[in-house]
């Protein structure tokens, strides 16, 4: 089994659409999760970072953040042309950014 | 220039070769990370430097070597390579190397190993 699993896509969803993006992982140890967005040819930046489970919400994004079921999701309201991208979550269980897992990516494309 | 800029953006080269990646960052950050981007698979953490001395190194092959010579520089040296080497090679640095900072990315190089 991965360490974290994500569906790698492509979803394509319509203008103004909720987007559901969701991680899976196996390592309980993990406590810090974070959604990175890349879009094509740039690298990854950070969108959101929750410690431990709960939600955390920035402007249209929202984190959640299900430590029991080892799951973790992102959503996106009202998306825009301007989200499509991919989107990765990664995960540490420790304080250091060298023990970070990513997950493979999902690629998101909103249409106008 | 801002943030972490990364040279050369795109490198074909043959298994050969030797050449470098190069990657600044002009953030004040303590710590830079390499890593590996290939298609469909997770970012692979390569290398960590924090204050200039190799924290991390993830059992990468010998034929990659970094170089960190000061805090805002950090090199990548690539010698016989090998065609599943061809992937994104991503710099990123952050403050200080902990779980909690936030790691500011380059825009990476495309490498292509013929």
């Amino acid at each position: 089994q991965k360490e974290v699993e994500q569906d790698p896509g492509p979803l394509s969803v319509p203008e103004g659409a909720i987007v559901s993006l969701n991680c899976t992982y196996s390592n309980s140890a993990f406590q810090y999760f974070m959604w990175y967005r890349q879009y094509s040819r740039k690298g990854p930046e950070l969108l959101m970072y929750t410690y431990s489970s709960g939600n955390k919400e920035d402007g249209r994004f929202t984190a959640q953040v299900d430590k029991s079921s080892k799951y973790i999701s992102l959503f996106i309201r009202d998306s825009q042309p301007s989200d499509s991208a991919t989107y990765l979550c990664a995960m540490s269980a420790d304080n250091y950014g060298q023990n970070f897992v990513f997950g493979p990516g999902t690629r998101l494309s909103v249409l106008p | 220039e801002t943030g972490v800029t990364q040279t050369p953006r795109h490198l074909v080269m043959g298994m050969t070769n030797k050449k470098s990646l190069k990657c600044e960052q002009h953030l004040g950050h303590n710590a830079m990370y390499w890593y590996k981007q290939s298609a469909k698979k997770p970012l692979e953490l390569m290398f960590v430097y924090s204050l200039e001395e190799r924290v991390e190194n993830n059992s990468v092959p010998s034929r990659f070597s970094p170089e960190c010579p000061n805090s805002s520089h950090l090199f990548l040296h690539l010698h016989t390579l090998q065609p599943e080497d061809s992937a994104l090679y991503l710099c990123a640095s952050s403050p200080q190397g902990g779980g909690t900072d936030t790691q500011y990315f380059g825009p990476g190089t495309r490498l292509t190993v013929l």
